[in-house]
């Protein structure tokens, strides 16, 4: 059973860039989140998706915004890149509401 | 606001246990504990729902403690694979939060041979 994932797994964009991010859940997952992880602040929840719904957001500003496909595929966007938006962005599958998170490798991106 | 976990690290030698503990000042549904090592995408360990459970597999189980916000996960026996960063991620009591965990800080354990 292939796991989550995504692509690119490395990017280097320069500030005021944009940027999108996909994300392939496992067969049969329908929710599908995304987390940023940095050294200082840790493991921050995004956003989280199901049957193309976004059905919870997290402290984010409106430069970061995702969407889900009809194939449970995922993307998330960020827009006007900052130096601070460098990090390893995690997208996370779940066969249920409170099940387990299976985590994909992770996209780093790096904002010069 | 997210759970504090403690220790931030914790060296051991092969055999030894040793126990880390998350506690939230939130009325918790659920607590969840990932193992991430370095360069590796976080690893799912185990779920303790409200109700004060116990959970475990080989040699790391976890407890829920709901009256005080805590979990606390614990391993035996220490083996080289355990090194890694263990983060505990917590679901708020009070509605479903649709794969909204919040994370600790993470604790890095270092098992030497």
């Amino acid at each position: 059973k292939a796991g989550v994932t995504q692509t690119p797994r490395y990017l280097i964009k320069t500030r005021g860039q944009q940027v999108t991010l996909s994300c392939s859940p496992i067969s049969g997952h329908r929710s599908v989140s995304w987390y940023q992880q940095t050294p200082g602040q840790g493991l921050q929840f995004l956003f989280e998706y199901f049957s193309e719904t976004q059905r919870n957001k997290g402290n984010f500003p409106g430069r970061f915004s995702g969407r889900q496909f009809s194939n449970s595929r995922s993307e998330m966007n960020v827009s006007t890149l900052e130096l601070g938006d460098s990090a390893l962005y995690l997208c996370a599958s779940s066969l249920s509401e409170t099940g387990e998170l299976f985590f994909g490798e992770g996209s780093r991106l790096t904002v010069l | 606001q997210q759970p504090v976990q403690s220790p931030q690290a914790v060296i051991l030698r092969e055999g030894e246990d040793a126990v880390i503990n998350c506690s939230s000042s939130k009325a918790l549904y659920s607590v969840h504990w990932y193992r991430q090592k370095h360069g590796e995408a976080p690893v799912f360990l185990m779920i303790l729902l409200k109700g004060g459970e116990q959970k475990g597999h080989e040699k790391i189980s976890a407890s829920f403690n709901e009256k005080k916000q805590q979990s606390s996960l614990y391993l035996t026996a220490s083996q080289l694979s355990y090194s890694g960063t263990y983060f505990c991620g917590t679901e708020n009591a009070g509605g479903t939060s649709y794969g909204k965990l919040t994370f600790g800080q993470g604790t890095i354990l270092t098992v030497h041979p």
